[in-house]
């Protein structure tokens, strides 16, 4: 079946404590992208990625990292946590570029900084 | 980037049609329109999407203006699953992001 898994679906951790949030597809798509959901505020791109090792920022990349050295996979780190990173986090991935093509999300990661 | 008006929320009957509208005045030549939906507490999922003609697929159909200032999502008839919140995006071509807004929320009554 094709899909953008995600894990861990949910984590509460500390300020300052590193954690990476993985994302995986299995459709071979060259674009990847990280979004976060908060209320009032919509999806916001934080990070994507045109291709193996190409990432670029989205509108909202402080204090997020991402790397793309496989093509399937595009994890997205917090080197150090903040409360103002509790939020919901979805990956996505499509084709191409997705001005022209269906993104498919994953299921969304629940975070929440104490 | 160019952007899109949606209501905030309508209303449907189960098993009756629903025309999700939407206006984007300042659309650009080259802007697709996307359609994505997302369920409550799931990942946005992909709809439809068009450039100047009318499309259909197994979920809706698009309808869009001559002029392309407005486009409309058909749900030819809603069910219980399809009560969701509908976002209506502009892209600027092949690489552009899609910003997503607030969206409509779809109820759909049995």
């Amino acid at each position: 079946e094709a899909q953008v898994t995600q894990n861990p679906r949910y984590l509460i951790t500390v300020t300052g404590k590193k954690l990476t949030v993985t994302c995986s597809q299995n459709m071979n798509h060259e674009y990847m992208s990280w979004y976060r959901q908060d209320p009032g505020l919509g999806l916001r791109q934080i990070y994507y990625s045109m291709n193996v090792e190409v990432t670029d920022k989205g509108d909202v990349p402080e204090g997020y990292k991402v790397s793309r050295k496989e093509k399937r996979n595009f994890p997205l780190i917090l080197e150090s946590p903040s409360p103002n990173q509790t939020s919901l986090y979805f990956c996505a991935s499509s084709l191409a570029g997705p001005g022209s093509y269906e993104q498919y999300f994953g299921p969304g990661t629940r975070l929440t900084v104490t | 980037d160019a952007k899109t008006t949606q209501p905030n929320s309508m209303e449907s009957n189960e098993e009756e049609p629903v025309h999700l509208p939407c206006n984007h005045s300042t659309i650009s030549g080259t802007d697709y329109i996307h359609w994505y939906r997302q369920l409550p507490s799931q990942g946005p999922e992909y709809v439809i999407h068009g450039l100047t003609s009318n499309v259909n697929n197994r979920m809706a159909s698009l309808a869009i203006a001559e002029d392309r200032k407005s486009s409309t999502l058909i749900l030819h008839r809603a069910t219980l699953r399809d009560a969701a919140v509908y976002y209506c995006i502009l892209s600027g071509g092949a690489n552009s992001k899609l910003t997503f807004g607030k969206g409509i929320t779809l109820s759909v009554r049995p």
